[in-house]
Order: C-alpha cells, then sequence, then structure tokens
C-alpha cells in the first residue's frame, strides 16, 4: 500500500517571502500522480497543483511549483510571493495511475501560516 | 457549474445514536468517494462508487457504516450507532472522467458527544 508522509506540521512564512513544503511517498508502482491541495477553514478541499510522475518537467501553477525528484520519492511544493490568502492546510497526495487505482492517498497535512 | 454539494453542513449527536449525510456529486460524474478525516489528519477514502457500485470499501468499517448511491447520482453515507471516535468531517468527492480530477463537497462535520 502506498503511503504519503508530510514531515511539517506547520510552516510559518511573511507575506511576499517564499515557503516550501515537503512530501514523500513510497510505493512500488512507477506509474502515478501526485498532488497538492489546499484546504481553508471552509473545508473545501482545492486542487493546487498536479504532476504526472512519467514526466520529469516539475510542474508550475502561478507562484505555485513542485520539486518533483522521483528516485527518492520527493514531492515538495513551493509557494511565492506568499499571500494573506495562502494560508491553510495543505495536504500531499496521491493516485496510482492504474484503472482501478483512482483513490487519493493524504499525507497528514502541513499547516501554513503567513505573517503580514 | 455547480460543485458537489453535501448537506448538513454541522452535525452533533450522542454517540449510540444513528446518522445520515448526503452529497449531490457534479452532474455527469460517474464516480463518488467518501472521504473520512478526523482532525488533524488527511482523508481517508471510506468508499468509492462506480455509477450506483460499490469499486472499494475496503476501509468503510461495515459494522456501523453503510452508504448507498440507488439511481447513480446522489449518495448517503449512514452511521448507526455512532462512536466517540467518529468525530470527524467527512468529505463527498466526485471525479471528471477526462481528467480524472476530483472535486471535493464543502464536507460535513460530525461532533458526537
Amino acid at each position: 500500500a502506498q503511503t504519503v508522509t508530510q514531515s511539517q506540521p506547520e510552516m510559518s512564512v511573511q507575506e511576499a517571502e517564499t515557503v516550501t513544503l515537503s512530501c514523500t511517498y513510497d510505493t512500488s508502482e512507477s506509474d502515478y500522480y501526485l498532488f497538492w491541495y489546499k484546504q481553508p477553514p471552509s473545508r473545501q478541499m482545492i486542487l493546487v497543483i498536479r504532476q504526472e510522475a512519467y514526466k520529469q518537467q516539475n510542474a508550475t501553477e502561478n507562484r505555485f511549483s513542485v520539486n518533483f525528484q522521483k528516485a527518492a520519492k520527493s514531492f515538495s511544493l513551493k509557494i511565492s510571493d506568499s499571500q494573506l490568502g495562502d494560508a491553510a492546510m495543505y495536504f500531499c497526495a496521491y493516485r496510482s495511475a492504474g484503472a482501478a487505482g483512482n483513490k487519493l492517498t493524504f499525507g497528514g497535512g502541513t499547516r501554513v501560516l503567513v505573517k503580514p | 457549474e455547480a460543485g458537489v454539494a453535501q448537506s448538513p453542513r454541522y452535525k452533533i449527536i450522542e454517540k449510540r445514536q444513528s446518522v445520515a449525510f448526503w452529497c449531490n456529486p457534479i452532474s455527469g460524474h460517474a464516480t463518488l468517494y467518501w472521504y473520512q478525516q478526523i482532525l488533524g489528519q488527511g482523508p481517508k477514502l471510506l468508499i468509492q462508487f462506480q455509477n450506483n457500485g460499490v469499486v472499494d470499501d475496503s476501509q468503510l468499517p461495515k459494522d456501523r457504516f453503510s452508504a448507498e448511491r440507488l439511481k447513480g447520482v446522489d449518495s448517503t453515507l449512514k452511521i448507526q450507532p455512532a462512536k466517540l471516535e467518529d468525530s470527524a468531517v467527512y468529505l463527498c468527492a466526485s471525479r471528471e472522467a477526462s481528467t480524472n480530477e476530483q472535486f471535493f463537497g464543502p464536507g460535513t462535520r460530525l461532533t458526537v458527544l
């Protein structure tokens, strides 16, 4: 079974600065997807960014970018130019690319605090 | 486009009582998921439906939890009887077939006293 680990319970960043969230995972599969979700106090999970394991290029979405290291099974999220609205819980998630593997396996989450 | 709808948003019950949650997925999404998110943890899959059939319920505590999706659209998740450890947020999600992306509802926060 796949596992996802987020070792940072909480990270604090100054507004306009950069913060990096860590995520490691364990799998024996070669084809899979990785995600970062944002969960604000409203509880709605919002997809921030996704990465296909077969793509070597790191995904980027505006101020959000990832550092995907397949051999090390590491998938970190960098938030640049942090804004107050970025404050939330962030979850790393794994999904198998197999036909039956549509479920998401989540890490324990990292709380991001943004200081004005 | 309307998102995933869930109700109620909050529910407080006493242990041994029963409770039901409702989810209406995004129109046209054949796959529906129920996740349990205990405070301070990431969501954990309880059950996955494809239309009205169960794909994966391996993590569902079947002695007290049940779920159905009779017409392949709306779904209900029931807990009977509830235990203190069932206090959590219950998230419903549906999957867009073309992108495989899951869209989440706002969740139901359950407190068992």
